[in-house]
């Protein structure tokens, strides 16, 4: 069955520290992965998708077929950037664009 | 906010009354989409539409119900709602061909 798993409920670091938010997934055909995240007061929203290959706000991440995973990183985090992530699956020959989420992390960046 | 709006945005019901959530969008998206919010569940789909009078289950469908019957409004009900159905429910528009979905604002259920 198709599944995402977010490891970390929470994950609190320090200013200027790196981050690393785990996302593995289980899915047997070609995926399609996002994160989404949500900061306080205000609504989900895309961060990136993988086929984008793209930093936004300093963060990145790498499709690993080999590992299932697609986590996300950011160098030296922010105060800013403490929210819920959310990591996602799309089953990506689906016409429909219904997407699968992980359990979401609270990443929480201390000054 | 890719012109969706949820409503209401908060609500207390009773258990065993029927409740229903609204979304709104405004730019003709053939794909929505209605999840709930639960700590240490994330977002989990409980129907989705892909054009009017077209829906579908999700993953948590037992007790919910949908209509579309404008391309524009995705109603979600709970026919007669249960504590257990407390929650941030939110709706989703999705680009076509994309994947990508957006997200209305949410609501706040409470069933007492």
């Amino acid at each position: 069955a198709q599944r995402v798993t977010q490891p970390e409920k929470l994950l609190s670091v320090f200013k200027g520290a790196p981050v690393e938010l785990k996302c593995n997934y289980s899915y047997s055909g070609s995926p399609e992965l996002f994160w989404y995240v949500q900061y306080s007061r205000q609504r989900l929203q895309l961060l990136l998708r993988h086929i984008s290959r793209e930093s936004i706000k300093g963060f990145t991440a790498d499709l690993n077929k080999g590992e299932t995973s697609f986590h996300l990183k950011k160098p030296f985090a922010q105060e800013e950037d403490s929210a819920m992530y959310y990591c996602a699956l799309s089953m990506g020959s689906s016409n429909t664009g219904k997407l699968i989420f992980g359990q979401g992390t609270t990443l929480q960046v201390k000054p | 906010d890719a012109g969706i709006t949820q409503s209401p945005r908060h609500k207390v019901t009773e258990t065993g009354t029927p409740v229903t959530l609204r979304c709104h969008q405004t730019e003709n998206h053939r794909y929505m989409y209605w999840y709930r919010q639960d700590p240490g569940h994330g977002l989990r789909l409980i129907h989705y539409s892909y054009g009017v009078k077209d829906t579908d289950k999700g993953e948590v469908s037992d007790g919910y119900s949908v209509s579309r019957s404008k391309t524009e409004d995705f109603l979600l009900t709970l026919e007669s709602a249960t504590s257990s159905q407390t929650s941030v429910y939110f709706c989703a528009i999705g680009l076509a061909g994309k994947n990508i979905q957006y997200f209305g604002a949410g609501t706040r259920l409470s069933v007492l």
